[in-house]
């Protein structure tokens, strides 16, 4: 089975700040890899697929890039509202989400 | 406008069984696979299952041979049997569309029913 980490676990920020999350993939899952914001009390929501592509209506401060094994979640300039938890997502073959990523300020 | 309503969730004891429902809108569900995933109290995200548009299912370990994923295109619905659960099946259970092929992003989600396990 492919495994996924995701790091940090959580991180503290400020407004302004550009902020990164990594995934990794045990195995190379070429570009099947999602992006999600998860708030308390909320569904998630999709910001980024297949790792790199922006899904309709998401602000142009997140993005995500690589593909294979690592990739990259970027925050250009956080604001308020990205206080979230946020997970990457492996869709090849069997989905498996990553751990998580808090982040507050 | 895509809309996707869990229902079914509730307290029930372990060894039980439950159903939930989610009953979408806004789209035709025989053309999409649809999918389940979970989050208990303080945890992460976990896919429970998913089901293509033409009845292929998928089940992660922790639940398969215990949860049945179906689906009925004429009610617009996709249902989840849960049997013999267990207190770790505690969780919010979120329906949501898959946008590819199976199980590949999900891109719209309902906001969840709460399954609670215990005595």
């Amino acid at each position: 089975d492919i495994q996924v980490t995701q790091s940090p676990s959580s991180l503290s920020a400020s407004v302004g700040d550009r902020i990164t999350i990594t995934c990794q993939a045990s195995q190379d899952i070429t570009k099947s890899l999602h992006w999600y914001q998860k708030k308390p009390g909320k569904a998630p929501k999709l910001l980024i697929y297949d790792a790199s592509n922006l899904e309709t209506g998401v602000p142009s401060r997140f993005s995500g890039s690589g593909s294979g094994t690592d990739f990259i979640f970027t925050i250009s300039s956080l604001q308020p509202e990205d206080i979230a938890t946020y997970y990457c997502l492996k869709s090849h073959h069997l989905p498996v989400f990553g751990p998580g990523t808090k982040v507050d300020f | 406008e895509v809309q996707l309503l869990e229902s079914g969730g509730g307290l029930v004891q372990p060894g039980g069984s439950l159903r939930l429902s989610c009953t979408v809108s806004g789209f035709t569900l025989s053309s999409y696979a649809m999918a389940w995933v979970r989050q208990a109290p303080g945890k992460g995200l976990e896919w429970v299952s998913t089901i293509s548009g033409s009845g292929v299912t998928w089940y992660p370990d922790s639940v398969k041979g215990r949860f049945t994923i179906s689906r009925d295109s004429s009610k617009n619905t996709v249902y989840l049997q849960m049997n013999r659960v267990r207190a770790d099946d505690t969780a919010v259970y979120y329906c949501a569309r898959d946008r590819g092929y199976p199980n590949d992003e999900l891109d719209f989600w309902g906001r969840g029913t709460l399954v609670t396990v215990s005595s």
